[in-house]
């Protein structure tokens, strides 16, 4: 199966862009979700289909992919948006990959 | 509003089995129509998904380092899914989270997350 590459951590000021990468050698093959993990609290789906924004997410969340590299932006970022951001796939075959995380700080 | 809520985790030793359940409430859609997951969180690490079961149940997939060991199970006249654990492992241990997916066959967005249900695997 293929791994998805993040950074570990990403540090952003409140009102700036904060954009995060995944990467994955056969990413371009796959859509890739988003979940917004705040600490003590159950993950949250963010982005799905590699863009699409579920009902009740800010407009502030945007996914895109190209290639081999998936990100995600997030404009005007609020302190309220600290927290680890995790990538996710289907392989396409059997097995569903998380990408390591990354960690949002928002100072 | 969907609630998922899980049970059955605890403390057991290594080589012993448990068995986690998930109840949905609040349905505001067809359980059957949807695949389910669990996916864990260990201590101050990642996610990391355990396995998958399509919405009618005849389809399921796990992470090869638990394969041969859990098995994934859904009751869907009871909107309930299962996982059983045997041989568990000290790596097991970790927060279990029970999650409804967007897609019926294959994923497509984890769309409502459990609060969770900790299991540890020690002596």
């Amino acid at each position: 199966s293929s791994d998805l590459t993040q950074p570990p951590s990403v540090s952003v000021s409140p009102g700036q862009t904060a954009t995060i990468a995944c990467s994955g050698e056969e990413l371009e093959y796959m859509f890739i979700s988003w979940y917004q993990r705040r600490p003590g609290q159950s993950p949250v789906l963010v982005i799905y289909q590699n863009d699409r924004r579920p009902s009740g997410i800010p407009e502030r969340f945007s996914g895109s992919s190209s290639g081999n590299t998936a990100t995600l932006t997030i404009s005007g970022t609020q302190v309220l948006d600290e927290a680890d951001y995790y990538c996710q796939a289907w392989d396409g075959d059997s097995h569903v990959i998380f990408g390591g995380g990354t960690e949002l700080t928002v100072l | 509003e969907v609630q998922l809520v899980e049970s059955g985790g605890g403390v057991v030793q290594p080589g012993g089995s448990l068995r986690l359940s998930c109840a949905a409430s609040g349905l505001t859609f067809n359980y059957n129509f949807y695949a389910m997951h669990w996916v864990r969180q260990t201590p101050g690490k990642g996610l990391e998904w355990v396995s998958l079961i399509n919405g009618g149940g005849g389809r399921t997939y796990y992470v090869d380092s638990v394969k041969g060991r859990f098995t994934i199970s859904r009751d869907n006249s009871k909107n309930s899914l299962y996982l059983q654990m045997n041989s568990l492992r000290k790596e097991d241990t970790a927060l279990y989270y029970c999650v409804k997916d967007r897609g019926y066959d294959t994923p497509d967005g984890m769309d409502v997350w459990g609060q969770g249900t900790t299991v540890t695997v020690s002596s």
